[in-house]
């Protein structure tokens, strides 16, 4: 049973629009959350977070967004760029614990 | 710092042998996760480790895989015997914390650690 879902396997975006990356997850114990970034031949990195006492968090082109009450957080990349083509998971984690729950991932292409 | 280091990149073996995959966390790094990743599944965590101890093995798919942390600077994921199933891309990572991620207290926000993914085995079992 997946508890985080990614339902969006790919998704194309022309460079310079925003790209909006979605994520459900289903245990509310969830209390936090990630986006991992994934190139070919490498292994996914760190891109942001977000703990559900916030709604929001951004870092520069990269903004999360948590709404608890629909279980459901979104990436947005404004503005997006080839670079950012890559594969992108969300994760969830529940307190007192370092499990990472990962979604299975949404192929963001950005055409140039 | 040289990340969280894998070897092999690639392996390719038959079905019923075995298969031994290795992971060199970062130095002083007090955690260390091993996941697989399949098209269906996305990334999955099988075990991890806490000061060398196994913690959660409960994503360990069967008895034919087990996983070992003799030291703070080295892990091994043994298949044994390996089956065509087993083909995917198993990741090691490791993250420097060594309490879990404590949630909120009186509205202050408490952070778990990053974990960092080594480049991946892809795993092959004909």
């Amino acid at each position: 049973d997946q508890q985080v879902k990614q339902n969006s396997p790919s998704l194309s975006v022309q460079e310079g629009r925003i790209s909006i990356l979605n994520c459900d997850y289903t245990n509310s114990m969830f209390d936090y959350f990630l986006w991992y970034k994934k190139y070919p031949a490498e292994g996914p990195t760190f891109l942001i977070s977000i703990s559900s006492i916030k709604d929001k968090n951004e870092d520069g082109r990269f903004t999360v967004f948590l709404n608890k009450s629909a279980k459901h957080l979104s990436l947005h990349i404004v503005p997006s760029q080839p670079g950012d083509s890559a594969v992108y998971f969300c994760a969830a984690s529940a307190r007192g614990t370092y499990k990472y729950i990962f979604g299975t991932g949404t192929r963001l292409k950005v055409l140039a | 710092d040289a990340g969280v280091i894998q070897s092999p990149r690639h392996e390719v073996t038959e079905m019923g042998q075995e298969v031994t995959l290795r992971c060199k966390p970062i130095s002083g790094h007090n955690s260390l996760f091993w996941y697989r990743q399949t098209m269906m599944r996305g990334l999955e965590l099988l075990i991890y480790f806490n000061n060398n101890v196994p913690i959660d093995d409960s994503g360990m798919p069967e008895d034919r895989f087990s996983a070992k942390m003799p030291n703070a600077s080295f892990s091994t994921l043994k298949i044994q015997p390996s089956e065509p199933r087993d083909s995917a891309v198993y990741f090691c990572a490791s993250s420097p914390s060594t309490t879990p991620w404590t949630g909120t207290s009186g509205g202050i926000e408490t952070s778990t650690d990053t974990q960092y993914f080594g480049p991946g085995t892809r795993l092959t079992v004909l």
